[in-house]
């Protein structure tokens, strides 16, 4: 089967950093994505690796290991507005776009 | 440019009923994928449609179904409506063409409550 592990929650205090862990096996892989969803919202696309390394988008930064199946999602200088589910996911569909998702991690960000 | 718009945006529909819902991807994006969102088992890839094709399914039953438009907009329909239906319906676009490393955007979603 295929799975992905990722902490349920985090809670963090406002102007700091935190970090979201994520573990997948899966058949296949064409690269780690990470969207941000708020309560009754979208996913929004945050960041994607497909080679190992550190990808960094402002706030946001992203890293992947292909060899230990793990990557992370790196929010620096938290704002209350960062407070939301964030989820990994892995496209393991050949040729196509199939993403299979984390369960989510609900971040809170405190005062 | 327009983002995704996906149609209607709640329903509620009884057992044994069947829905459609609708899904209009970014302009200039052939690739249209549904995913299922239920807070206990979370985001579920139904199906991926392309250039009218369904490229890939996920592991739902056949009374989940979808189709896609010239225009690349896609339909999924559910039959014979069961209560462990209810969700939130996503559909996302994107380009389609990099095999598989495409940015997915999400539309909205479509709540459904089955009765």
């Amino acid at each position: 089967g295929q799975s992905l592990e990722q902490p349920s929650e985090v809670t963090a205090v406002e102007g700091a950093i935190v970090q979201i862990n994520c573990t997948y096996q899966t058949s296949g892989f064409y690269g780690l994505s990470w969207y941000q969803q708020h309560d009754g919202g979208a996913p929004t696309f945050l960041s994607y690796n497909a080679l190992d390394g550190l990808e960094e988008t402002g706030r946001f930064s992203s890293f992947l290991s292909r060899s230990d199946s793990y990557g992370y999602l790196l929010l620096q200088e938290l704002q209350m507005k960062d407070s939301a589910s964030y989820f990994c996911a892995v496209n393991s569909g050949a040729g196509s776009y199939q993403l299979t998702f984390g369960k989510g991690t609900k971040l809170s960000v405190i005062p | 440019k327009a983002g995704v718009t996906q149609t209607p945006r709640y329903l509620i529909k009884t057992r044994g009923q069947q829905v459609t819902l609708s899904c209009s991807p970014i302009s200039g994006h052939r690739s249209v994928s549904w995913y299922q969102q239920t807070p206990g088992q979370g985001l579920q890839f139904l199906f991926e449609y392309f250039s009218e094709t369904q490229r890939n399914k996920g592991n739902f039953p056949g009374r989940f179904s979808g189709r896609q438009f010239s225009n690349s907009r896609s339909e999924m329909n559910v039959s014979t409506l069961e209560l462990g239906d209810s969700a939130l319906y996503l559909c996302a676009s994107s380009l389609g063409t990099s095999g598989g490393s495409d940015t997915q955007y999400f539309g909205p979603g479509t709540r459904l409550t089955v009765l």
